[in-house]
């Protein structure tokens, strides 16, 4: 089956500690996003790759970092720079074109204890 | 930058009934996409539906539909024969037209919860 998978559901780290949520694509998509979710704020971007070894920041990069070594995969770091790390954290991927449709992973639940 | 609004933070519909649930985004840009996008308490994000700036034929799938009023800047979805499954928060989403050049970032608004009552 192709699609997105994000590891683990469920993600729990000590304050100060940093942490690396994974996704990983067998869509065989060009690009890749990661956005964050709050309560009542909609989803928000935080970092995308539109190519292998290239990457951009989003609208809320401060305090994550990720990198695109392959095209299957896109890990997002989650740094003690991040001032409010506690969130719900979606992995997507799409072609490249005019319908780029953006398939979306089931999300990483971060609590930072 | 461009920015979506959406003015209902929850509905509720009957079942079986019809539903619209409003989104207005501000742009600059004459070429750009439009999307509707359903996320269930699973929390997976589904997309619902699509519509291109250029095209003036409303989109619709199944017993989804929009209303584009591209002049209005507003991008409705109507939700026909409703359906306990239909009960999620809904996210109205704008992305630019490659054409444009630039990123192919979506901007979502911040969501509308629909109940669907039995």
């Amino acid at each position: 089956d192709g699609g997105i998978t994000q590891s683990p559901k469920y993600l729990f780290r000590k304050e100060g500690q940093n942490v690396t949520l994974s996704c990983e694509q067998n869509l065989n998509h060009d690009a890749m996003y990661w956005y964050r979710q709050d309560p009542g704020q909609g989803l928000r971007l935080i970092y995308y790759s539109q190519i292998v070894n290239d990457f951009q920041k989003g609208d809320i990069a401060e305090g994550y970092s990720v990198s695109r070594e392959k095209k299957e995969s896109f890990p997002l770091t989650v740094t003690s720079a991040q001032k409010n790390p506690t969130a719900f954290y979606l992995c997507a991927s799409s072609i490249t074109g005019p319908y780029n449709e953006q398939f979306f992973g089931p999300g990483t639940r971060l609590t930072v204890l | 930058a461009q920015t979506v609004t959406q003015s209902q933070p929850e509905m509720s519909v009957q079942e079986a009934e019809t539903v619209t649930l409003s989104c207005t985004y501000d742009t600059s840009e004459s070429d750009y996409y439009l999307f509707w996008y359903k996320q269930p308490p699973s929390r997976q994000m589904i997309l619902v539906i699509r519509q291109e700036a250029y095209k003036q034929q409303n989109a619709t799938e199944n017993r989804f539909s929009v209303n584009f009023q591209k002049a209005a800047k507003s991008f409705s979805l109507k939700i026909s024969d409703s359906q306990l499954g239909d009960a999620a928060m809904y996210f109205c989403a704008y992305r630019r037209s490659l054409t444009q050049g630039g990123s192919e970032k979506l901007v979502f608004g911040k969501g509308t919860k629909l109940t669907v009552n039995p």
